[in-house]
């Protein structure tokens, strides 16, 4: 069955290092979305990838960098990680239809210290 | 940064009571509303994409309900049940992009 894995699904850093959370999935989908997740906001929309080579800031992406080197992963790069960074991060992947209903992975919870 | 409200931010509910929800949104550039279930410790799920005025989608016992002129959508649970406790989100999409706007969400408490 096709899936979208995230990973760690758990980590604890210190302020200034440089973190990257891993989004792979098997649906083949061209759309890939990185959200936040924090009391009273739902999600917020960080960045977000229509293809290969394409990426577009979201709502809330100061701090953060995305890359897209396939179909497959869309990495999250938090460069300096700061104690306002701590949160549960969602990876979401769609198709190309605009209706597309968005496949969420199952979340990474990073907690910066 | 598109405005999508939803209300209450939270409601607790009698087992086999229903009850319902809203979600207000833009009225303009309006492409698609979508509804997605949030159980705790897990990721949201899809119920419901609706595009078209009118529109009345129904899963089960939840069913959904748009008004794109006015901006609103409602969520209805009948006859709740303990399963059904969970946050439930919606999540505007405008007619230029793909990528949805969240609210913040409703959470409902079945409560047996």
């Amino acid at each position: 069955d096709a899936e979208i894995t995230q990973s760690p699904r758990h980590k604890i850093t210190e302020t200034g290092r440089q973190v990257t959370l891993a989004c792979h999935q098997t649906w083949n989908h061209n759309n890939m979305f990185w959200y936040r997740q924090d009391l009273g906001h739902g999600l917020r929309l960080i960045h977000y990838s229509y293809g290969v080579q394409d990426t577009n800031k979201g709502e809330v992406s100061d701090g953060y960098s995305v890359s897209r080197s396939n179909t497959e992963d869309l990495p999250l790069t938090l460069e300096s990680a700061a104690s306002s960074q701590t949160s549960v991060y969602f990876c979401a992947s769609s198709d190309g239809n605009p209706t597309g209903e968005l496949f969420f992975g199952e979340g990474s919870r990073l907690t910066v210290l | 940064i598109l405005n999508v409200e939803q209300s209450p931010q939270s409601l607790h509910v009698q087992e086999g009571d229903s009850t319902n929800f809203t979600c207000s949104f833009p009225s303009s550039n309006f492409y698609a509303l979508h509804w997605y279930r949030w159980e705790t410790a897990k990721s949201p799920e899809a119920l419901f994409v609706m595009t078209l005025n009118g529109d009345e989608k129904k899963k089960g016992r939840i069913s959904a309900t748009l008004n794109t002129k006015e901006g609103y959508s409602y969520l209805y649970i009948k006859g709740s049940q303990p399963e059904d406790s969970a946050t439930y989100l919606c999540a505007f999409s405008p007619r230029s992009d793909y990528k949805l706007s969240f609210g913040a969400g409703t959470t409902v408490t079945v409560r047996a």
